[in-house]
């Protein structure tokens, strides 16, 4: 089974502050996936990442997938409250017959506050 | 707004009695998976299917089966709800498993009494 650790759990911040949020697995994955979710509503997706050392850059948020695939961060630059929510790394199993198979981190619950 | 629909949102059972999800997306997703959402236990797959007729377990399938004989709709039913299976259940699809990401229900929350 492979596991994808995600810290922090929780991140409690002022509006402004810079924040990392990093998942981290000893498995490869063939791509990694990060989600935001709101109260109440399902996991958007924010990014998919897909070759090793790859960065992406959404707005205020970059992404980064490591060089052996086995890891990435999220980084979120001047946070705002807009951006409070539960965000959520997920890597796709890189072979065998779980191929694809997407596993999710446990979250890491942002709060921004004004 | 295209997407993913799940109904209904909310649900009360009692434990011993039956129900169904209903999913519906329409984007011509070949890949539709059932998870729930439980706290301090992330996401977890219960079902999935790579096309139209074909479903698969994933990692928590027990108590629950599946059906996929329309391309746009995955059903996923509960035999006998029991209290174990109180959680919030989403349905996600997506164009492949690796390159897409997957589009997300709202969810549906669940409580067996």
């Amino acid at each position: 089974t492979q596991l994808l650790e995600q810290s922090p759990q929780f991140l409690s911040i002022q509006e402004g502050e810079n924040l990392t949020v990093y998942c981290n697995s000893s498995s490869v994955f063939s791509s990694l996936q990060w989600y935001r979710q709101e109260p109440g509503e399902g996991p958007v997706l924010l990014v998919t990442v897909v070759t090793g050392g790859e960065v992406k850059k959404l707005k205020r948020l970059t992404f980064q997938f490591g060089d052996a695939r086995k890891d990435s961060s999220l980084h979120i630059t001047a946070a705002q409250p807009g951006d409070t929510g539960l965000y959520l790394c997920a890597g796709a199993n890189a072979g065998g017959t779980s191929y694809g198979k997407l596993t999710f981190g446990q979250g890491t619950i942002l709060t921004v506050h004004p | 707004n295209a997407g993913v629909t799940q109904t209904p949102k909310f649900r009360v059972l009692k434990t011993g009695q039956s129900m169904t999800l209903l999913c519906a997306q329409d984007m011509n997703h070949e890949y539709m998976y059932w998870y729930r959402q439980d706290p301090g236990m992330g996401l977890r797959l219960i079902h999935y299917s790579v096309g139209e007729g074909t479903t698969a377990k994933g990692e928590v399938p027990d108590g629950y089966n599946v059906s996929r004989l329309k391309k746009q709709n995955f059903l996923l039913g509960l035999e006998s709800a029991a209290p174990s299976q109180t959680s919030v259940y989403f349905c996600a699809s997506s164009w492949d498993r690796v390159h897409y990401g997957y589009t997300f229900g709202s969810g549906t929350r669940l409580t067996v009494v």
